[in-house]
């Protein structure tokens, strides 16, 4: 079974500019989370989503933004890119909308952005 | 607040040799989970281990175990037998007491393993 798959890999984007990284979560799964890990730290909550609709919000400014679709892909976006942006960004799936023994998070490879 | 403490930037360990990880965390609620994931250099979180706050035994995954120690608030991570292909970044995690139903974990800094041979 494949896992949890994001795109890009890598981008590479100017300030001011928008971004859009994609997510597909592993098959059954209905939860799908993004964190964002700066270089040095450990990853930061930025949203959750669970049967399509908007479970968690972490602390973000109203520039980022996600969805998730009717076959529990998701899409996190990003407006007027700042250079603080610059960082990997995971996203996580999970069956069920908590994390358990029996639920862990799965993450993917995540997608590398870097602004300029 | 709610805090996952790594206090262990990096650390070496010789190949076949055991090595522990430290993870200290402050919460105050009764019924919590803790979590501890491997980074490669690929970025990739790979989920190891699972502690519950009312296991009544510390958990184990192969050559992973626990050092779990609720009054001391720490769940160390132990792995036996070093291999090079364990050399990468560890997280502790915990899931936000204030999350209500859903996924926010929060992550130590991590400490950066290097397995020698």
């Amino acid at each position: 079974d494949a896992g949890v798959t994001q795109s890009p890999t890598h981008l590479i984007k100017t300030r001011g500019q928008h971004v859009t990284l994609r997510c597909s979560p592993i098959s059954g799964h209905k939860s799908v989370s993004w964190y964002q890990q700066v270089l040095g730290q450990g990853p930061q909550f930025i949203f959750q989503y669970y049967e399509k609709e908007e479970r968690g919000r972490g602390n973000f400014p109203d520039r980022f933004s996600a969805r998730q679709f009717p076959n529990y892909s998701s899409e996190l976006n990003v407006n007027a890119l700042l250079l603080g942006d610059s960082a990997l960004y995971l996203c996580a799936s999970s069956p069920t909308p908590v994390s358990s023994y029996n639920s862990p998070l799965h993450f993917g490879n995540g997608t590398r952005l870097t602004v300029t | 607040a709610q805090k996952i403490t790594q206090t262990q930037p990096g650390m070496f360990v010789q190949e076949k040799e055991a090595v522990t990880l430290d993870c200290t965390y402050d919460t105050s609620d009764p019924s919590y989970g803790l979590f501890w994931y491997k980074q490669p250099s690929s970025g990739e979180m790979i989920f190891l281990i699972y502690q519950g706050s009312y296991d009544q035994q510390n958990a184990t995954e192969g050559r992973y175990s626990l050092n779990f120690q609720k009054a001391r608030k720490s769940a160390n991570l132990v792995i036996s037998a070093s291999q090079l292909g364990d050399s990468a970044m560890y997280f502790c995690a915990m899931r936000d007491e204030f999350s209500g139903g859903y996924n926010k974990l929060i992550f130590g800094a991590g400490t950066r393993l290097a397995v020698h041979p």
